[in-house]
C-alpha cells in the first residue's frame, strides 16, 4: 500500500517567513509533484521532479523552490511567504506502469495560512 | 499551451440519476486521461483512467469515454448514490515523465 506523508496538516506562518513543506513516499517512486489547491482553480502544478536532484517548473513556480536530495523526499520551500500563498498544498508521487498508466498517489495535504 | 478545461463546475442530481462531467484538452500528443475523486477533507484518489488506444472504459457504475479527434473525454456515473458526492478532477498526461495537467474540478452533489 503506497503511503505519501506530509510533514504538517496545518501550518500558520507570518509574511516574510521562510517555510518548508516536506513530503515523503515509501514506494520508491521516481516522480514526485507539488500542487496547490484553491477553490475553483483545481490542482495547479508548482514543481515536479523525475529523479534525485532533478526538478522542473510547473505552471506556477513563482515564489517557490524545491529540493530533492533523496529519492523518497521532496521538499517545497517558500522563500518569503506572502498572504497570496495561503492555500492547501498537496504532494504526490507516481511511477509509470508497463501499460503506460501514471497513477498519482497524494499525500493528505498541508493547509498553510500566511498572516 | 497545456490546458484542460472541465465542465460543469458544480452539478446537482437526484439519487439514482446519471451524472456526466466533460473535459477538453489542448495537446493532441496526450495519451493518458485519469479521473480523480476527492471527498471532503480527504486526498484525491484515482477512480478510473483511460489510454488513447481505447474509446471507452467501464468499471461498475462509472465509465469514461474518449474522443481523440475532438480532444475531449467524459466521466459518466450511473445510478448515483449519496456517497458519490465529492469533487471530481479530470487530467491529461503531458509528458512521459508523468506530468498531469488537471481540470478545475466539478463538485457533484447527490441528493437523497
Amino acid at each position: 500500500d503506497v503511503k505519501v506523508t506530509q510533514s504538517s496538516r496545518y501550518l500558520v506562518k507570518r509574511t516574510g517567513e521562510k517555510v518548508f513543506l516536506e513530503c515523503v513516499q515509501d514506494m520508491d517512486h521516481e516522480n514526485m509533484f507539488w500542487y496547490r489547491q484553491d477553490p475553483g482553480l483545481g490542482l495547479r502544478l508548482i514543481y515536479f521532479s523525475y529523479d534525485v536532484k532533478m526538478k522542473e517548473k510547473g505552471d506556477i513556480p513563482e515564489g517557490y523552490s524545491v529540493s530533492r536530495e533523496k529519492k523518497e523526499r521532496f521538499s517545497l520551500i517558500l522563500e518569503s511567504a506572502s498572504t497570496n500563498q495561503t492555500s492547501m498544498y498537496l504532494c504526490a508521487s507516481s511511477f509509470p506502469t508497463l501499460q503506460g498508466h501514471y497513477e498519482q498517489y497524494f499525500g493528505p495535504g498541508t493547509r498553510l495560512t500566511v498572516t | 499551451g497545456e490546458n484542460v478545461e472541465q465542465h460543469p463546475s458544480t452539478l446537482s442530481v437526484q439519487e439514482g440519476d446519471s451524472a456526466v462531467i466533460k473535459c477538453t484538452y489542448s495537446d493532441s500528443a496526450s495519451n493518458y486521461f485519469p479521473w480523480y475523486k476527492q471527498e471532503l477533507g480527504k486526498r484525491p484518489q484515482l477512480i478510473i483512467d483511460i489510454r488513447s488506444n481505447v474509446g471507452e472504459k467501464k468499471d461498475q457504475r462509472i465509465a469514461v469515454t474518449l474522443n481523440k479527434t475532438a480532444k475531449h473525454f467524459s466521466l459518466h456515473i450511473t445510478e448515483t448514490q449519496p456517497e458519490d458526492s465529492a469533487v471530481y478532477f479530470c487530467a491529461a498526461l503531458y509528458n512521459q515523465g508523468g506530468k498531469l495537467i488537471f481540470g478545475q474540478g466539478t463538485e457533484l452533489s447527490v441528493k437523497p
